[in-house]
């Protein structure tokens, strides 16, 4: 079955550092997005793409959608306290809401 | 505005047992997903709802069943509980069936004794 591949499984930064995490498959999607979930809650979309190669931002985030539609990354910058939680990849192949979804990567920031 | 809202939020039931979770949409929002969530992996397709009819389905055993409501709200029913089944189920609320922009509710956490 289609699979979304986050690594490393948690993160740790000092808080005003910047943060990169990617997420690959081995199979073609039309559709990324970003999740974040923090405890007791559903994850909260944080940015969606929607075609190749493009390049989105939501204040200090910023996604792109890989231009082999196999992968995208998320970038966090200047991190604060609150940017922890767990940050999923998520994406669609067709014209249906079925979203597959990685594993997920577990951020920490360090005051 | 409101958001997606699921009733219980905690639920405790035993082997064999069935259960009912329930799911509120978006105020105009049509469509309804569910998913599943076990601890430490990322949520699990389950169900698609649009327009009371049944959009598509996961890789779950046909002890999982939905339907969705005239009024857009769905219900989940698992029968025969299996240990396994302990996850926190999601579901999220979509303005059309082919929206990719899906919004989540805060989850049922169901534990499986």
């Amino acid at each position: 079955g289609q699979q979304l591949n986050q690594s490393p499984q948690s993160m740790f930064i000092q808080e005003g550092e910047d943060v990169s995490m990617n997420c690959t498959s081995s199979s073609i999607f039309n559709t990324w997005l970003w999740y974040k979930q923090e405890p007791g809650e559903g994850p909260v979309l944080l940015i969606a793409l929607y075609k190749a190669g493009e390049l989105t931002s939501n204040g200090r985030l910023t996604a792109q959608f890989g231009i082999t539609r196999k992968d995208s990354f998320l970038n966090i910058s200047a991190s604060i306290p609150s940017d922890v939680g767990i940050y999923f990849c998520a994406a669609l192949t067709g014209a249906n809401s079925k979203l597959t979804f990685g594993k997920g990567i577990t951020l920490s920031v360090r005051p | 505005d409101a958001g997606v809202t699921q009733s219980p939020t905690h639920l405790i039931k035993t082997r064999g047992q069935q259960v009912t979770l329930r799911c509120s949409p978006i105020s105009g929002h049509k469509s309804v997903s569910w998913y599943q969530q076990v601890l430490g992996q990322g949520p699990q397709f389950i169900f698609q709802y649009y327009e009371k009819e049944e959009r598509g389905r996961g890789n779950f055993p046909d002890r999982f069943s939905a339907r969705q409501f005239p009024n857009y709200s769905s219900e989940l029913n698992v029968n025969a509980l299996l240990l396994g089944d302990s996850a926190l189920y999601l579901c999220a609320s979509s303005l059309i069936q082919a929206s990719y922009e899906q919004y989540f509710g805060p989850g049922t956490r169901l534990t499986v004794t």
